[in-house]
């Protein structure tokens, strides 16, 4: 049950996209489509903004966007906007019940 | 609205246990999974264990199986965290989060504020 592994930070100005990688095995994000992503802000309880590696909630906005390609899924933000900054963390399934989060990144609005 | 409110957090010591507990509302708890997530202060995210709408599937962390132990009391719209033999890297924000679906495979479309529980002598 090794973490998901993500860049540490990402960065972009504002109205620039931006893509954030979670690589796991074949255990885990290769063998499920349910990759799940969340936004936390500095304390506060994190957000779902995409499940089963591409679906967006209710209410998120269509500027965040989720794929994935063999053990490795991404989330893609495009038109940044200032309130976007905040911490992400990819999220898979990994089965009987289990899942394993990724190692979290900071992304920075300049 | 879904509340989710954890309790229970608190100062113990390595070694000891502590419960912690989380009260839903506005949802039929029965019908979902739930699990508990933890967060070290500056850290990031970590599931720590989930359980499926009848408690039939349980599935634990591999750091805290055989220490943790979660139930729920549908009945009580609650959700429970038996946390023994603690150690002190075990202090963190502990999260309840509700699962999308019954099984426990779902994305956590909610969670509450958490408790914090601080482990030291």
């Amino acid at each position: 049950q090794s973490a998901l592994t993500q860049p540490a930070s990402v960065s972009g100005s504002p109205g620039q996209s931006i893509t954030i990688s979670c690589t796991g095995t074949s255990s885990d994000v290769g063998n499920y489509h349910l990759v799940s992503w969340y936004q936390q802000h500095p304390g506060k309880a994190p957000k779902l903004m995409i499940y089963e590696g591409s679906k967006r909630p209710s209410g998120v906005s269509n500027r965040f966007s989720g794929s994935k390609s063999g053990n490795t899924a991404s989330l893609t933000i495009s038109g940044l906007q200032a309130e976007d900054e905040a911490d992400y963390y990819c999220c898979s399934y990994a089965g009987n019940t289990t899942r394993v989060f990724g190692t979290g990144t900071k992304l920075t609005v300049l | 609205e879904v509340q989710l409110v954890e309790s229970g957090g608190g100062l113990v010591q390595p070694g000891r246990s502590l419960r912690v507990s989380c009260a839903v509302s506005g949802f039929t708890l029965e019908d979902y999974a739930m699990h508990w997530v933890r967060q070290a202060p500056g850290k990031g995210l970590e599931w720590v264990s989930g359980i499926s709408w009848n408690s039939g599937s349980v599935g634990y962390a591999e750091v805290v199986k055989g220490r943790f132990s979660i139930s729920r009391d549908n009945a009580k719209n609650s959700l429970y965290l038996q946390m023994n033999s603690l150690r002190i890297e075990d202090t963190a924000l502990y999260y309840c989060a509700k699962d999308w679906g019954p099984w426990g495979s779902g994305s956590l479309n909610y969670w509450g504020h958490g408790t914090l529980v601080i482990v030291s002598s």
